[in-house]
């Protein structure tokens, strides 16, 4: 069965961390997506990647960068967490030209 | 660039009544559409997907949605609505390799 796992549901971060997100995905897709969530505006894509060590900005990438070492693993880095990056965070992977597949999301909050 | 509008923030449906969710967008050609539904606090599952063919496409947990290119709609439709059914959906449409753009969702609650 396919599977995208996120390393943490919930989190607590303070004002200024650097704060880390990992997905894994398990099913060998070359593409690898990070969301945002917030109510009434949908899924934003912040970054994806389409290969290791590949990386193309979505439309608010600002505030946030990617990693992504190996094929089935794609990290979101807040180099320096602010309070209006609090949100829900989504990790999606597929193959080209195909449906994602979702993780079940982090819950970020930066106190 | 294309876009995707769901033009229904918030709908309630009693338990056994019909429902239908819109969805239009906004594309130059043929786009690679689908609705998702997630449930609170969970990430998001797809309900089916259009790619080519049939215009009518059946999903899973008996929703369907139809394609109709000179409405630029891809509406979805459930002859029946259980309580279970009571969560967020997501129309989205993909186009190119790797560009997919999501609608604000419309959330749907039952009422008993």
């Amino acid at each position: 069965d396919v599977k995208v796992t996120q390393s943490s549901r919930y989190l607590v971060k303070r004002t200024g961390e650097k704060v880390f997100l990992e997905c894994v995905q398990d099913m060998d897709h070359e593409n690898m997506f990070w969301y945002r969530q917030d109510p009434g505006l949908g899924l934003r894509l912040i970054y994806f990647s389409y290969d290791v060590k590949m990386k193309e900005k979505g439309d608010i990438p600002e505030g946030y960068s990617v990693s992504r070492e190996k094929k089935e693993r794609f990290s979101l880095i807040l180099e320096s967490a602010s309070t209006n990056q609090t949100s829900m965070y989504l990790c999606a992977s597929n193959r080209v030209k195909n449906e994602q597949y979702f993780g079940p999301g982090t819950r970020l909050t930066v106190t | 660039a294309q876009s995707v509008t769901q033009p229904d923030i918030h709908i309630t449906v009693s338990e056994g009544a019909s429902l239908e969710l819109r969805c239009n967008y906004s594309y130059g050609a043929t786009p690679y559409l689908f609705w998702y539904v997630q449930s609170p606090g969970q990430g998001l599952q797809l309900l089916l997907k259009y790619f080519s063919g049939d215009t009518l496409v059946q999903g899973i947990k008996g929703f369907e949605a139809e394609f109709k290119r000179s409405q630029s709609s891809f509406n979805l439709r459930k002859p029946s609505v259980h309580w279970s059914d009571a969560a967020e959906y997501f129309c989205a449409v993909g186009a190119g390799d790797n560009d997919m753009r999501f609608g604000a969702g419309t959330r749907l609650t039952v009422k008993p």
